[in-house]
C-alpha cells in the first residue's frame, strides 16, 4: 500500500462544476502541499496545509489530521483548472517528502 | 523574484556524452532540491541540499550520476556517461525553511532526451 493515496486517478467534469480531490496518508507528518502540474510541465506550489483550512480564489484546501486526509476543492471549475494535481507530505519521522501519484483533471467547456 | 531557474529547457544528447543540468535558487532559500519525473515513476526525488550541504542523496541512482552546489545560488546536476533510461524531465526546486512546511518552489524543468 502506497503511503499516499490520491483520488480519482482521473477526473473529467464540466465547466463550473464542484470539484473535489482527496489525499489520503498513512504516515505521521509535520506539512501536506498541494502542487499543480500544468500540460506544459511547470509545477506550481498551491498551498501547504499543516492543519485546518486555506483558500486562493476559487481553490480550497482542507486537512483532518485525525482521520490523515486532505482535500482540495475547486469551485466554479473552468478550463483553465485543467492539469494534474498531486498531493505531497512531509514525513515528520524522517522529513522525506512522499509524493502521491497525481489527479488529472479535465474541465471541459 | 524571477523564481527558481533551470538550464537548458531541452536537452538532446546521445549515449555515451555528458549531461550537465543547472539550476539557480531563489535568493534566500536554503535548501535546493533535484527530481526526475518520468511516465512509470512520477517525481522522484535524487537529492537535495540544505545551506549547500548534500543531506540526502539516496535517491541517485547510480554513480553516474552527481550533483553539486558550490554556492547558495547555483547548483549542477550532471550524467556521465548518460544512457536512454536518462531521458526525463529534470525538476529543481527550493524552499526556505523547508522543515517547518514552507512551500516548494520548482522551475520548468530541463527535458532531457539521450539517444
Amino acid at each position: 500500500k502506497n503511503e499516499v493515496e490520491q483520488s480519482p486517478q482521473n477526473l473529467t467534469a464540466q465547466e463550473g462544476e464542484f470539484i473535489t480531490i482527496n489525499c489520503s496518508y498513512s504516515v505521521g507528518i509535520s506539512a501536506l502541499h498541494w502542487l499543480q502540474q500544468h500540460p506544459g510541465g511547470g509545477i506550481v506550489s498551491l498551498f501547504m496545509l499543516s492543519s485546518g483550512k486555506k483558500k486562493h480564489g476559487r481553490l480550497i484546501a482542507t486537512i483532518n489530521i485525525q482521520e490523515k486526509h486532505s482535500s482540495l476543492h475547486i469551485t466554479a471549475s473552468h478550463p483553465r483548472d485543467s492539469a494534474v494535481y498531486i498531493c505531497a507530505v512531509l514525513m515528520d519521522s524522517n522529513y522525506q517528502l512522499i509524493w502521491g501519484a497525481g489527479t488529472k483533471l479535465i474541465i471541459k467547456p | 523574484d524571477a523564481g527558481v531557474i533551470q538550464s537548458p529547457r531541452h536537452e538532446v544528447t546521445e549515449m555515451g556524452q555528458e549531461v550537465t543540468l543547472r539550476c539557480k535558487p531563489i535568493s534566500g532559500h536554503d535548501y535546493l532540491f533535484w527530481y526526475r519525473q518520468t511516465m512509470m515513476r512520477g517525481l522522484e526525488l535524487l537529492i537535495y541540499f540544505n545551506n549547500n550541504v548534500p543531506i540526502d542523496d539516496s535517491g541517485m541512482p547510480e554513480d553516474r550520476f552527481s550533483a553539486k552546489m558550490p554556492n547558495a545560488s547555483f547548483s549542477t546536476l550532471k550524467i556521465q556517461p548518460s544512457e536512454p533510461r536518462d531521458s526525463a524531465v529534470y525538476f529543481c526546486a527550493s524552499s526556505s525553511s523547508f522543515l517547518l512546511g514552507s512551500p516548494l518552489h520548482f522551475g520548468n524543468g530541463t527535458r532531457l532526451t539521450v539517444t
